[in-house]
């Protein structure tokens, strides 16, 4: 069975400080690893990545996978307050993903 | 902006009772897809098509089919609505690159099952 966990469910930190937000998985037929991020509303797509150790970049976000140990990081540098989400993973394979539950971000001010 | 609107966006129905949701797309996307959402479960695949009059099952697929009889359409129907099927439902199409699939989402429909 398909899976993809994500570590840690939630987390609290301060304007400015640096995060890393963990995912693993384990798909069959794997192609590629998905980054998503989720206010009050549906997912928006932020980094699909299907090499490993090739570094993805996005203003202050970045995200790259390890293909041989079956995961992937996401950093997000120098938090907003607007960074606060929902951030999912998502892990393709014969055209469907498979999500993880979420990592919840809470920027305080 | 994926093109992507979903219908209705809010629903309240009563247990039993049958229940339709719509995707429309119009980027002319082979791979159209329907989730649904709960708290602590993520996001979960329910069914999902390829194509005109192709469409194959997901990992929570009982108590839903779908039918796609247009590129542009991607009907969702639960058959005898239950309060377990209280949810959000995303739906989503697949715009294909060289090398996989990047999935963009529909804004989402909220039903409740009274």
């Amino acid at each position: 069975e398909d899976k993809v966990v994500q570590s840690p469910l939630s987390l609290v930190v301060h304007e400015g400080d640096t995060v890393t937000l963990n995912c693993s998985y384990e798909v069959t037929n794997f192609r590629s690893l998905l980054w998503y991020k989720q206010e009050k509303k549906a997912p928006t797509f932020l980094f699909m990545l299907t090499s490993s150790g090739i570094e993805k970049k996005s203003g202050r976000l970045s995200s790259i996978l390890d293909k041989k140990e079956l995961f992937s990081i996401l950093n997000i540098t120098a938090t907003q307050t607007g960074d606060s989400a929902i951030y999912l993973c998502a892990a393709e394979g014969n055209e469907k993903l498979t999500f993880g539950t979420g990592t919840r971000l809470t920027i305080i001010p | 902006d994926a093109g992507i609107t979903q219908s209705p966006r809010h629903k309240v129905t009563e247990t039993g009772t049958p229940v339709t949701l719509r995707c429309h797309q119009t980027e002319n996307h082979r791979y159209m897809y329907w989730y649904r959402q709960d708290p602590g479960h993520g996001l979960r695949l329910i069914h999902y098509s390829y194509g005109v009059k192709d469409t194959d099952k997901g990992e929570v697929s009982d108590g839903y089919s779908v039918s796609r009889s247009k590129t542009e359409d991607f009907l969702l129907t639960l058959e005898s609505a239950t309060s377990s099927q209280t949810s959000v439902y995303f739906c989503a199409i697949a715009r294909q690159g060289i090398s996989s699939y990047e999935q963009y989402f529909g804004p989402g429909t909220r039903l409740t099952v009274t």
